[in-house]
């Protein structure tokens, strides 16, 4: 069985641009969660998606945006880029995002911002 | 505000070693209590899962206990091997379905 696929691995881009990171859970996964990972804040959550809806928020600005297709793929957009916004972003995918099922972690996109 | 920490925030070991990574959070209302390993320039590798009514949980050299009452989280590991070297990350999850993270503890075993 095929794991949790992110693309593209990395990323440069500059201030003030945006972007769009993907994430391909494990088939038959339908909840998809995303983290930021910086050195500085650690993993923080951003949002999860379940059967196309955003379920839950974590406490980032409104630039950092997120949607789920009916295939349970995922796409994160992040909007007016800026220098703090360099970090791995991590996507989770597990059946439904129950307690008793584990989080299954992408290797991630590594955005750079210059 | 959950809040995880994990001691201590780096550990080396000689091979063959047995050791115990720590864990504490600040809030009981957890869900779940996960420990994960992560390689350099890769994602997250589940390793253990704790339910909130559960006590530990066993998975080859990996033994994951957790006392909610008192917040405190362990894993210990036997018999080390080089191959165990990365850094270790606790995780609790809360009701609203997303995962709080400590800081890590980076083992390196030596050879």
């Amino acid at each position: 069985k095929a794991g949790v696929t992110q693309t593209p691995r990395y990323l440069i881009k500059t201030r003030g641009q945006q972007v769009t990171l993907s994430c391909s859970p494990i088939s038959g996964h339908r909840s998809v969660s995303w983290y930021q990972q910086t050195p500085g804040q650690g993993l923080q959550f951003l949002f999860e998606y379940f059967s196309e809806t955003q379920r839950n928020k974590g406490n980032f600005p409104g630039r950092f945006s997120g949607r789920q297709f009916s295939n349970s793929r995922s796409e994160m957009n992040v909007s007016t880029l800026e220098l703090g916004d360099s970090a791995l972003y991590l996507c989770a995918s597990s059946p439904t995002g129950s307690s008793n099922q584990p989080q299954h972690f992408g290797d991630g996109t590594r955005l750079s911002i210059l | 505000k959950q809040e995880v920490t994990q001691i201590p925030a780096a550990l080396s070991v000689p091979e063959g070693e047995n050791l115990v990574l720590n864990c504490s959070f600040t809030d009981s209302a957890i869900y779940n209590l996960q420990w994960f390993r992560q390689d350099p320039g890769k994602g997250l590798t589940s390793l253990l899962l704790i339910q909130s009514s559960q006590r530990e949980q066993t998975s080859g050299r990996l033994n994951a206990s957790l006392d909610k009452s008192s917040g405190r989280s362990t894993l210990y590991i036997a018999a080390s091997q080089p191959g165990d070297s990365a850094t270790y990350l606790c995780a609790v999850l809360l009701a609203a379905r997303q995962l709080t993270f400590g800081s890590g503890t980076q083992l390196t075993v030596l050879p």
